[in-house]
């Protein structure tokens, strides 16, 4: 069966610095990853996605993650965080090719950068 | 383009009423989802559909009916509401069923049932 794990609840980070929000995953064959942010009151919206090619994908606002399969493993980095970054921030895979589109998300990881 | 549309915004029911949650999207999108989604438990899909006419259930089926008549709408009906189906409704659609494709999220549903 499909799932994904955001170990941390919370990330705190300050203003500048660097971030990473982890994310692993099980699922059979070839995963398809995504990342979203929620900001309060809001619904999601799509970050950046690896479907095949180059480990490292970049997305939106200066996101970007690395795929690694050995680790199974799909964490989100930004160089420099901004304040505006705070925000929920949820993994999900789907399946291979084929698959009805079933989008498998993680618990949420809320983002805090401090000035 | 408006995107997806969730109405209403805000829904207080009593147990044992029903109501539609209505969802529309003007992308031409092929597959469109509902979730809903409880603190520390991501989101989770009740019912989806792969085009107009065909609609399956997801994680959290009970107690949701769907329909898709049109490409367009995806309205989510609460039969009986029950205090457990307290939650955020998200409607989503994608270009297509393939994996490949990012789904868009409407801006939610806030149901309170008491």
């Amino acid at each position: 069966a499909q799932s994904v794990a955001q170990p941390e609840d919370q990330v705190n980070v300050a203003e500048g610095n660097p971030l990473t929000v982890k994310c692993t995953y099980s699922v059979s064959g070839n995963p398809y990853l995504f990342w979203y942010v929620q900001y309060p009151n809001r619904g999601l919206q799509f970050l950046l996605k690896y479907i095949t090619g180059d480990n490292l994908v970049k997305g939106s606002y200066g996101f970007e993650a690395e795929f690694n399969k050995s680790q199974t493993s799909f964490h989100l980095k930004k160089p420099s965080a901004l304040v505006s970054d705070s925000a929920l921030y949820f993994c999900a895979v789907r399946g291979g090719s084929g698959n009805t589109g079933k989008l498998i998300f993680g618990q949420g990881t809320t983002l805090q950068v401090k000035p | 383009n408006a995107g997806v549309t969730q109405t209403p915004k805000f829904q207080v029911l009593k147990t044992g009423q029903s109501m539609t949650l209505q969802c529309a999207q003007d992308m031409n999108h092929e597959y469109m989802s509902w979730y809903r989604q409880d603190p520390g438990m991501g989101l989770r899909l009740i019912h989806y559909s792969v085009g107009a006419g065909i609609t399956d259930q997801g994680e959290v089926p009970n107690g949701y009916n769907v329909s898709r008549s049109t490409t367009e709408d995806f309205p989510l009906r609460l039969l009986s509401a029950a205090p457990s189906q307290t939650s955020v409704y998200f409607c989503a659609s994608s270009y297509s069923r393939e994996s490949g494709y990012e789904q868009y999220f409407g801006p939610g549903t806030r149901l309170t049932v008491t």
